[in-house]
């Protein structure tokens, strides 16, 4: 089965908060991620947590994980029409930290 | 800031021809990656290295080889290219220890 899922689409207005999750398996993760992938373009690093963390902020970005239920979070407050991208999740740290796994990626839209 | 170039942004070949797809970043990082990606299976690792000349079997490497003969430049190649392998490819680094991983732009293949 798959080591990381998230659902694929996400849709929400502009201005309300977006939160997209994301399941993993590896209990043994050291650090997760949420990258950004806009049009036409490779994925871009939006922010990461330490597994030892429970949640980072950053500007309109609150990353939520609870490690016991192996659940990471992205909220995405004030959510912009710019916002508007695939995010994937993904976890290191199970062999090495080269060992990075990716979910499939969460479409999120934006409407005016 | 990290730079990862991909020879081409789009490329088109015809089944059965041999294809170079060439990913060169000027950051001095010792590991970089080959994924592929497809809609509703996020990012799947090729290939990665670690070092020059030493290479390392991803998730799907059947199809695919690898040549590292510089640091800064890791080429992908499909040696008989077939319509399945029509994707984006990404190309990524990371700095020894891994981490976060820097992407390029991606080279979506289309095989015909």
């Amino acid at each position: 089965g798959e080591d990381v899922e998230q659902s694929l689409f996400l849709s929400v207005r502009e201005g309300d908060s977006s939160v997209i999750n994301c399941t993993y398996t590896d209990s043994s993760s050291t650090y997760l991620y949420w990258y950004k992938q806009e049009p036409g373009a490779g994925l871009q690093l939006l922010t990461y947590i330490f597994s030892n963390m429970d949640m980072k902020q950053d500007q309109r970005l609150t990353v939520l994980l609870n490690k016991k239920d192996k659940h990471l979070s992205l909220r995405i407050a004030d959510t912009q029409t710019g916002d508007s991208a695939i995010y994937f999740c993904a976890e290191s740290g199970r062999y090495n930290n080269n060992d990075m796994r990716f979910g499939a990626g969460t479409r999120l839209t934006v409407k005016p | 800031d990290v730079k990862v170039t991909q020879s081409s942004r789009y490329l088109v070949k015809r089944t059965g021809e041999k294809v170079f797809l060439e990913c060169v970043q000027d950051m001095d990082h010792e590991n970089m990656f080959w994924y592929r990606q497809d809609p509703g299976l996020g990012l799947r690792l090729i290939y990665f290295s670690y070092d020059v000349k030493m290479k390392e079997k991803g998730d799907i490497p059947e199809g695919y080889s690898v040549s590292r003969e510089k640091k800064e430049r890791f080429s992908l190649i499909l040696e008989s290219a077939s319509t399945n392998q029509t994707s984006m490819y990404l190309c990524a680094t990371s700095r020894d220890g891994g981490g976060e991983q820097y992407f390029g732009p991606g080279t979506r293949l289309t095989v015909t």
